[in-house]
């Protein structure tokens, strides 16, 4: 199975901060990479898919790039809402396999 | 709008089994394949198993392979998770996640499953 990686584990910041996670996949996988926003106590929010595709909904100071093994989630300007666990997620082979998690709380 | 709401969550004790629903509604669930995710408390995310849009193709995560079985009834909207065996390490939220291109586009709240004696 394909393996996720993600750095760092966790960060703090403070608000209006341009924040960078970092995602790697054990082999290459194209632009089969999405990333979810979490909050404690509820599901998981899709973002981004296809690496780069912004969801429907989705504020724009929100993107993402990379293809083949590296990726990155960029958060422009970081707002209050911003807080919580980001995960990358492969889609490009069974199984499916979740990042570890970043966690970015209040500096 | 897209709703998926999770059901049939509990306490059972090892070895016991548990039957989870994913009721949908907002989009034509008979055209999308779905998924079940879980988390365990305070721990990320793992895929457990998915069912194409007609059910014919079926897979699972190695964990959870010959105990659990993914199903749906598309005349009802709903996705099921039928979980025997249960062990403690199968204590988790359980989520369906609805697939859009092979990413999730939408999830369900979650319904919690806890396995103890």
């Amino acid at each position: 199975a394909i393996r996720m990686t993600q750095s760092p584990s966790s960060l703090s910041a403070s608000t209006g901060d341009r924040v960078t996670i970092t995602c790697r996949a054990s082999q290459g996988i194209s632009s089969y990479l999405a990333w979810y926003q979490q909050k404690p106590g509820k599901a998981p929010k899709l973002l981004i898919y296809a690496a780069s595709t912004l969801q429907s909904g989705v504020p724009s100071r929100f993107s993402g790039s990379g293809s083949g093994t590296d990726f990155t989630l960029t958060i422009s300007c970081l707002q209050s809402e911003d807080f919580a666990t980001y995960y990358c997620q492969q889609y490009y082979s069974y199984p499916p396999v979740f990042g570890p998690g970043t966690k970015v709380d209040i500096k | 709008q897209v709703q998926l709401v999770e059901s049939g969550g509990g306490v059972v004790q090892p070895g016991g089994s548990l039957r989870l629903s994913c009721a949908a509604s907002g989009f034509t669930f008979s055209s999308y394949g779905m998924h079940w995710v879980r988390q365990a408390p305070g721990k990320g995310l793992e895929w457990v198993a998915f069912i194409r849009y007609d059910g014919s193709n079926k897979y699972y995560a190695d964990s959870v392979k010959g105990r659990f079985t993914i199903s749906r009834d598309n005349s009802k909207n709903t996705l099921y998770l039928q979980m025997n065996s249960l062990r403690a390490e199968d204590t988790a939220v359980y989520y369906c996640a609805k697939v859009a291109m092979g990413h999730f586009d939408y999830w369900g709240q979650g319904t919690l499953v806890t396995v103890s004696s």
